[in-house]
């Protein structure tokens, strides 16, 4: 069975400029997550999707970040504009439901560098 | 919100058992976990612990939940220095929403 993608696996950019990640979780999982990892600290959520539908977006800065999920698969994760506190790997996860039951699976995560 | 607490470091010698120790704030969490993460990795689950048991073991991995004092141990036994990696303890609230300890790089000497 093939894991969590996400791509790119590695993104330099200035300060101010846009960024895109994207994801494709494991076939048939419905519920998909974005955490922020920031050097030395561990994964915070930042969003979390059922299906096409958000279901958590509490600790997304909603100013400059935002994520979508048209057709309940692939996601994208946007930054825009960038900030040097932005840098950080962006880990992708995934699982059947949102139940306590459903263990989330990870992809192997997009550093992002903002210079 | 769940705030979840490690210790930065643990160096091993192989062979011995290694012990991560985890304290969190929050209760509610219905189960609690460990994933493990290797360099350049994404995190992978080593295992949970159903938040009514005590004890669960699996191989060479035993965690022990003190739900009294709030604290979540790992232990790895017969260490080996593919273990070394960086170990996160997680909480779980709301709908499937986990949270993270720091992580404890565990450094496996030969």
């Amino acid at each position: 069975e093939a894991g969590v993608a996400q791509s790119p696996r590695y993104k330099i950019i200035e300060k101010r400029q846009s960024v895109a990640f994207w994801c494709n979780p494991i076939s048939g999982h419905a519920t998909l997550y974005w955490y922020q990892q920031i050097l030395g600290q561990g994964p915070k959520l930042l969003i979390q999707f059922q299906n096409n539908g958000v279901v958590d977006d509490s600790q997304l800065p909603k100013d400059r970040f935002s994520a979508e999920r048209l057709k309940g698969v692939d996601s994208t994760l946007k930054i825009q504009p960038a900030k040097l506190e932005d840098s950080a790997v962006y880990l992708c996860a995934s699982s059947l439901g949102p139940r306590s039951t459903d263990t989330q699976y990870f992809g192997p995560g997009t550093r992002l560098t903002v210079l | 919100g769940e705030d979840v607490e490690q210790s930065l470091f643990l160096s091993v010698r192989e062979g011995d058992s290694s012990v991560i120790n985890c304290t969190y704030t929050d209760s509610s969490s219905t189960y609690l976990y460990w994933y493990k993460q290797e360099p350049g990795a994404g995190l992978q689950l080593l295992t949970y612990i159903f938040s009514n048991m005590d004890m669960k073991q699996d191989q060479r991995l035993t965690v022990l939940l003190n739900k009294k004092d709030k604290h979540l141990s790992l232990r790895i036994a017969d260490t080996q220095t593919g273990d070394s990696a960086i170990y996160f303890c997680a909480g779980q609230t709301g709908a499937n929403n986990l949270f993270f300890g720091t992580g404890t790089r565990l450094t496996v000497i030969p």
